[in-house]
């Protein structure tokens, strides 16, 4: 299966400030990559799909970037319901998803 | 959009089996697969294994294949999934996800159930 490891575990951020995540596959995946955002008490949410497509209804300010090995999700100013743990996941063998990054307040 | 009603919490012995279902409603229940992700407390989500309801075809995860099975009742839109063998390591919150794409699995998933927590205790 394709390992997905996401950089950092957390990130700790004020309101406003811009947000990048990383997530790198063991091996090339093109473009098969998923980002969700995990509430606590709820289930993921579909916010960016093939790398670089929004789901329907997710606001511009997240955006998604890469291709092969390395993606990453930008939120271009982080709001206070941003706050979350996000998870990045490959549509290929497996499915798998990466551990996840917290974005906490600072 | 679709709408995904799980089974309530289940509380089993270490050897036992559980059976988890999930209710879908307001789309067909067709050609877009129906999957089980698990997530363990603190750990990321995991991909079980889904089906396509029109066909019946599963496609099982390699960790699960031979202890997991994923079935389909057109009829009452349910779909379940039905895990053997259990131990604690299986303890965690259970959830049926809906493939965006028709026919593929696995892939993204745009709709989610509640989850379903299930502990393994002796």
């Amino acid at each position: 299966d394709t390992v997905l490891t996401q950089s950092p575990d957390t990130l700790s951020l004020s309101p406003g400030e811009r947000a990048t995540l990383s997530c790198r596959a063991s091996h090339d995946i093109s473009n098969s990559l998923a980002w969700y955002q995990q509430k606590p008490g709820q289930a993921p949410s579909l916010l960016i799909y093939d790398a670089s497509n929004r789901a329907t209804g997710i606001p511009a300010r997240f955006s998604g970037s890469g291709s092969g090995t390395n993606f990453t999700l930008t939120i271009t100013s982080v709001e206070p319901e941003d706050f979350a743990v996000y998870y990045c996941q490959q549509r290929g063998y497996g499915g798998t998803f990466g551990q996840g990054t917290r974005v906490d307040i600072k | 959009q679709v709408q995904l009603v799980q089974s309530g919490a289940e509380v089993k012995k270490p050897g036992s089996s559980v059976k988890v279902s999930c209710q879908a409603s307001g789309d067909s229940f067709s050609s877009f697969p129906l999957n089980w992700v698990r997530q363990a407390p603190g750990q990321g989500p995991e991909w079980m294994g889904g089906i396509i309801p029109v066909f019946g075809t599963t496609k099982y995860a390699q960790k699960f294949e031979g202890r997991v099975t994923i079935t389909a009742d057109g009829s009452t839109t349910t779909t379940y999934m039905e895990m053997f063998s259990l131990r604690s390591e299986d303890t965690a919150v259970y959830y049926c996800a809906r493939s965006r794409r028709e026919w593929e699995l696995p892939t993204y998933f745009d709709s989610w159930g509640q989850g379903t927590l299930v502990i393994v205790s002796s």
